[in-house]
């Protein structure tokens, strides 16, 4: 069974501090997405890294996929009150199932 | 382009009876697929379909399945409630079906009293 596990699992800071959100896994996988949720709605997508090493930035966020694509990051600088969320990672591997991470519930404190 | 919709977004039922839950893709999506979501287990993957077959599966028992038509419309149907199966009921369709990019409904989040 693929597991991907994120941390922290709760993160509460102030504005303007910055954070790093961590998703790992001992499997390989093809490409690992971002999401994000705000209460009462779906997840939505942020970002899907693809090539061990990949950067990608999205304004304020940065989001690498690690060289053995088993671990991916996610950066926010500046943190603001609307980034406030739970934040997801889902590993693909191919043609299957998406397999995703239990979430890092992230509040930002005006 | 309109989005993922589910309907109902709110279902109350009660021990022993059973629901279906209905999901409209995005248009000219023909994977969709739904997930579970709870506090405790988090987003647990259900089954996903495309074109009206099922593709996979996760590790639900039967009391879940589901089905997809023609028009790629998904419904999934829960027999038999228990009270563990309260959750909110994500459906997401998907276009680039290599890389799996989900895009997700509302959900609709259903209480077994």
């Amino acid at each position: 069974t693929q597991l991907l596990e994120q941390s922290p699992q709760f993160l509460s800071i102030q504005e303007g501090e910055n954070l790093t959100v961590y998703c790992n896994s001992s499997s390989v996988f093809s490409s690992l997405q971002w999401y994000r949720q705000e209460p009462g709605e779906g997840p939505v997508l942020l970002v899907t890294v693809v090539t061990g090493g990949e950067v990608k930035k999205l304004k304020r966020l940065t989001f690498q996929f690690g060289d053995a694509r088993k671990d991916s990051s996610l950066h926010i600088t500046a943190a603001q009150p609307g980034d406030t969320g739970l934040y997801l990672c889902a590993g693909g591997q191919g043609a299957q199932k998406l397999v995703f991470g239990q979430g890092t519930r992230l509040t930002i404190n005006p | 382009k309109a989005g993922v919709t589910q309907t109902p977004r709110y279902l109350i039922k009660t021990r022993g009876q059973q629901v279906t839950l209905s999901c409209s893709p995005i248009s000219g999506h023909r994977s969709v697929s739904w997930y579970q979501q709870t506090p405790g287990q988090g987003l647990q993957f259900l089954f996903e379909y495309f074109s009206e077959t099922q593709r996979n599966k996760g590790n639900f028992p039967g009391r879940f399945s589901g089905r997809q038509f023609s028009n790629s419309r998904s419904e999934m149907n829960v027999s038999t409630l228990e009270l563990g199966d309260s959750a909110l009921y994500l459906c997401a369709s998907s276009l680039v079906r290599e890389w799996g990019e989900q895009f997700f409904g509302p959900g609709t989040r259903l209480t077994v009293l």
